[in-house]
């Protein structure tokens, strides 16, 4: 079956520090993956996606298929990073979400 | 600039009424979806549409409704509200046209109280 898994429902950590979002996936062709982030109270929206390979606001992912994770990483924890954070993944046309991770950044 | 608007933004209803929820977008995407948030659940497809005369149901369509009017428009409609349906609804699109797995653009959402 093809699912996300996000197993952290919330992650607190201090303004400086490192953060990792934990993302697995389960679905047996090339993935196509995404990370999205929710502001309090603003819509959905694109963070980045693992084609592009890109760093946006200091969160990298990599996509690891040997281990099925799709990781996003900050070095350095700000405390605007404070969101709703879900990994999707479009394994054709249709999107299936984790049920994402609240961070908390801690001044 | 390019949007997805849903209307309304926030609906208080009772138990049994029936509800629209409208979706409209000036991005010139042809696919658009409906998704319920719930807290610890995530985002669940209800519907999605590939176009206007393309719809089909996604994980939880028991007890909905939609329709594509147009391509730039998508209602969701609660046929009998009922309590359990309380959430936060959002409308998203995504263009095929550069290719199947492309970014979804989302709405503000409608935030739905059946009491």
């Amino acid at each position: 079956a093809q699912r996300v898994t996000q197993p952290e429902k919330l992650l607190s950590v201090f303004k400086g520090a490192p953060v990792e979002l934990k993302c697995n996936y389960s679905y047996s062709g090339s993935p196509e993956l995404f990370w999205y982030v929710q502001y309090s109270r603003q819509r959905l929206q694109l963070l980045l996606r693992h084609i592009s390979r890109e760093s946006i606001k200091g969160f990298t992912a990599d996509l690891n298929k040997g281990e099925t994770s799709f990781h996003l990483k900050k070095p350095f924890a700000q405390e605007e990073d404070s969101a709703m954070y879900y990994c999707a993944l479009t394994p054709t046309y249709k999107y299936i979400f984790g049920t994402g991770t609240r961070l908390k950044v801690l001044a | 600039d390019a949007d997805v608007t849903q209307t309304p933004r926030n609906r208080i209803t009772k138990t049994g009424k029936r509800i629209m929820l409208e979706c409209s977008q000036t991005k010139g995407h042809d696919r658009m979806y409906w998704y319920r948030q719930d807290p610890g659940l995530g985002l669940r497809l209800i519907y999605y549409s590939f176009d206007v005369k393309d719809i089909n149901k996604g994980e939880i369509s028991d007890g909905y409704s939609v329709s594509r009017q147009a391509q730039a428009k998508f209602s969701l409609s609660l046929e009998s509200a009922i309590p359990n349906q309380t959430a936060l609804y959002f409308c998203a699109t995504s263009d095929s046209r550069t290719g199947n797995a492309q970014p979804q653009h989302f709405g503000d959402g409608t935030r739905l109280s059946i009491l």
